[in-house]
């Protein structure tokens, strides 16, 4: 069992630029979930996906954001023309169906110039 | 919609004092209890978590017992040390966890020698 493994663990950009976050969860665990967490908050809930099917979206999650798992295996949360307020730590989280709770990555951490 | 109150921290107690961070909790239907943590340079753990009513989740030393007539999931710990200085996180999910977690704001917990 290796954990949740978050790329890249910092991201620095100018606003308006798009980024990209890859996850890679647990293997055998089917559902990966990101959430998004600033500073002194508890993590927000963006989605979620069971194998490759997204099955909920938060309100949070703006037509400018986008996460796919296209293999059911790793997920990627993209971010196009970013703003000053998506600075924030994303975290990726993964679980089996079986009943066993979320497995939480590092997260990787996104500071907008 | 369905949400976590924590207490409001900073939390700074001596080492070897008795520790509750307090988590109050509203939602449809009954969900499941857990308490992550966040030592500082690491991501989210799992602490401990309930299932169901009155059922009592224990982990190094804390537990918590699932109150259903408060609705409530206070974490416990008799006699704290220096080590479990951390951000602690109370948090519900459905589904036995299988479904988005809802978190508190977090209370950060210092412990002096």
């Amino acid at each position: 069992d290796t954990g949740v493994s978050q790329d890249p663990r910092h991201k620095i950009t100018k606003r308006g630029q798009n980024v990209t976050f890859r996850c890679d969860p647990i293997s055998e665990h089917n559902r990966l979930y990101w959430y998004r967490q600033t500073l002194g908050q508890g993590p927000e809930f963006l989605t979620y996906f069971q194998n490759e099917a997204q099955l909920e979206k938060s309100r949070l999650l703006s037509d400018r954001f986008s996460a796919e798992r296209p293999k059911g295996s790793f997920s990627t949360l993209e971010i196009q023309r970013t703003e000053q307020g998506d600075s924030a730590m994303y975290l990726c989280a993964s679980s089996q169906q079986s009943g066993q709770p979320q497995h939480f990555g590092d997260g990787t951490r996104l500071s907008i110039l | 919609g369905d949400s976590v109150t924590q207490m409001e921290g900073p939390v700074t107690l001596s080492e070897e004092a008795f520790l509750t961070i307090n988590c109050t909790y509203t939602a449809t239907g009954y969900p499941s209890l857990f308490w992550y943590v966040q030592y500082p340079g690491e991501g989210l753990q799992l602490l401990l978590k309930a299932t169901k009513a009155d059922d009592k989740g224990s982990n190094k030393g804390f537990e918590a017992t699932y109150r259903k007539e408060t609705t409530s999931f206070h974490l416990e710990k008799g006699s704290v040390q220096v080590s479990d200085s951390a951000v602690y996180f109370c948090a519900l999910a459905f589904n036995f966890g299988n479904e988005k977690l809802t978190f508190g704001t977090g209370t950060r917990l210092t412990i002096i020698p």
